[in-house]
């Protein structure tokens, strides 16, 4: 149990494109849903928090209309990254949580890539 | 400012020894500890979590020993296999809050 998928996996896009990243927690209703992104031999970096049905609590230094969190249901989230850049290029890893920060689920990840 | 620190980003062990990883804090406020193992192009995987409340929790072949008064908390994983290469995480919480987490260690067990 406590699955979480991403979907793609892996994309390359143009710069100036916008991305949809989406993640779902599979075998579990999610009150909470959580984006990371990593960079190489980094820590995982959380960008924000989104409860369903109501808006993305961002962190500090993330902007909140590049990247638009939508958790439309409890087993659905999806990142947006709009006007990409190659800065944007990163690992991006959704959490799942049933019940509290404390206990979350990951997903696979999606590499980005942007040209 | 990095509040949870992992100081060594790779260890080797021969198999079947003892794996050590390290992790440090700065915030006396949390009170929630987690170690994560990462694949590459993967997610991280839960694998063991202590309560500030105790100095010790086991699990298989994995123990978390929490050092409260050095701010410093340890993975041991006994004996260790090939298996267990990857990227170790810990994470801090506090208050039921964010997992703010550290910025890993590269284990690799040696055949």
């Amino acid at each position: 149990g406590a699955v979480v998928s991403q979907h793609p996996s892996w994309v390359i896009c143009k710069s100036g494109t916008s991305v949809k990243i989406e993640c779902r927690s599979l075998d579990f209703q999610a009150t909470t849903m959580f984006w990371y992104r990593q960079f190489p031999k980094q820590s995982l970096m959380l960008m924000a928090t989104s409860n369903e049905g109501s808006k993305a609590t961002y962190e500090q230094g993330v902007e909140k209309d590049k990247f638009l969190i939508n958790h439309a249901s409890l087993t659905l989230s999806t990142l947006t990254v709009t006007s990409a850049h190659p800065e944007d290029s990163s690992f991006y890893i959704c959490s799942a949580s049933p019940t509290s920060f404390n206990e979350q689920f990951f997903g696979p990840g999606t590499r980005l890539t942007v040209l | 400012d990095q509040q949870v620190k992992q100081n060594s980003p790779s260890l080797s062990v021969q198999e079947g020894r003892i794996s050590i990883l390290n992790c440090d804090y700065t915030n006396s406020m949390f009170d929630y500890f987690l170690w994560y193992k990462k694949y590459p192009a993967e997610g991280p995987t839960f694998l063991i979590s202590i309560s500030s409340i105790k100095d010790k929790n086991e699990d298989g072949r994995f123990t978390v020993f929490l050092n409260k008064s050095a701010k410093h908390l340890s993975l041991h994983i006994v004996p260790s296999q090939p298996g267990d290469s990857a990227v170790y995480f810990c994470a801090a919480s506090f208050g039921n809050e964010k997992l703010t987490f550290g910025t890993g260690t590269r284990l690799t067990i040696i055949p």
